[in-house]
């Protein structure tokens, strides 16, 4: 079964840094682009970009570029989420989810991960 | 504002069809790129739900169904459930933004 695990729920600080991660099974974890989404509280979803985990090519949203980092370890098939400078308005849930078809940067995504709350707080 | 525009909700009663539209320009939908729709139950993560404008993942019932013409696209839900009441997403690939994209979301009410 092809499967997507994130890391638990977190609360933070405003100016933390926090890197979230999403670990795949069931599949080459290097032949199929990782994408990103986020969901602010009551909102609809947002893409936030991808990353092939081969080569770690990554592809981000305007709206998103420089303000997150992706990055992978293809040595135990995780994704990672990073923020250096946390802000309060980056309150959301994350998911990340395979892209297909393999190989391509254009198509859609499943499965899903469940998802990782993060709260920024102070 | 999103590139691609939904209606924030539409409502129908139990056996009723009812379509959810996905409108775009010629930077995605218009440019042939295909549209894709997911399913969002509360507290849930997103479900997938068609791919490629008017394919069915195995399992989705075939009460759903997808199309596409021109700078639009359609998801058509016949045979309404209770178990449809949900949020509906649309995304698809825009060039000028080089980016994939969703719409705003319509969350379906079944009466």
């Amino acid at each position: 079964e092809v499967q997507l695990v994130q890391s638990g729920a977190v609360v933070k600080k405003p100016g933390e840094s926090l890197k979230i991660s999403c670990g795949g099974s069931g599949y080459t974890f290097t032949h199929y682009w990782i994408a990103w989404v986020r969901q602010m509280p009551g909102k609809g979803l947002e893409w936030m970009g991808i990353i092939y985990p081969l080569d770690s090519e990554t592809r981000y949203s305007p709206s998103f570029q420089g303000q997150v980092t992706f990055s992978v370890d293809k040595s135990i098939n995780t994704a990672y989420l990073q923020w250096t400078s946390l802000k309060a308005s980056d309150t959301a849930i994350y998911y990340c989810a395979r892209h297909n078809p393999s190989s391509s940067p254009l198509g859609w995504v499943d499965p899903w991960g469940q998802g990782t709350l993060v709260t920024v707080s102070s | 504002q999103s590139v691609l525009t939904q209606p924030p909700s539409v409502s129908g009663a139990p056996g009723q069809r009812v379509t959810i539209s996905c409108t775009g320009s010629s930077s995605n939908i218009g440019a042939a790129y295909d549209v894709h729709w997911y399913q969002q139950v509360p507290g849930t993560a997103p479900k997938l739900l068609i791919y490629a404008s008017s394919n069915r993942p195995s399992g989705v019932p075939e009460r759903f169904s997808g199309s596409r013409s021109g700078t639009s696209a359609s998801l058509a839900i016949s045979g309404l459930q209770a178990e449809d009441e949900a949020d509906y997403y649309c995304q698809s690939y825009d060039s000028s933004l080089r980016t994939s994209v969703f719409g705003g979301g319509t969350n379906l009410i079944v009466l």
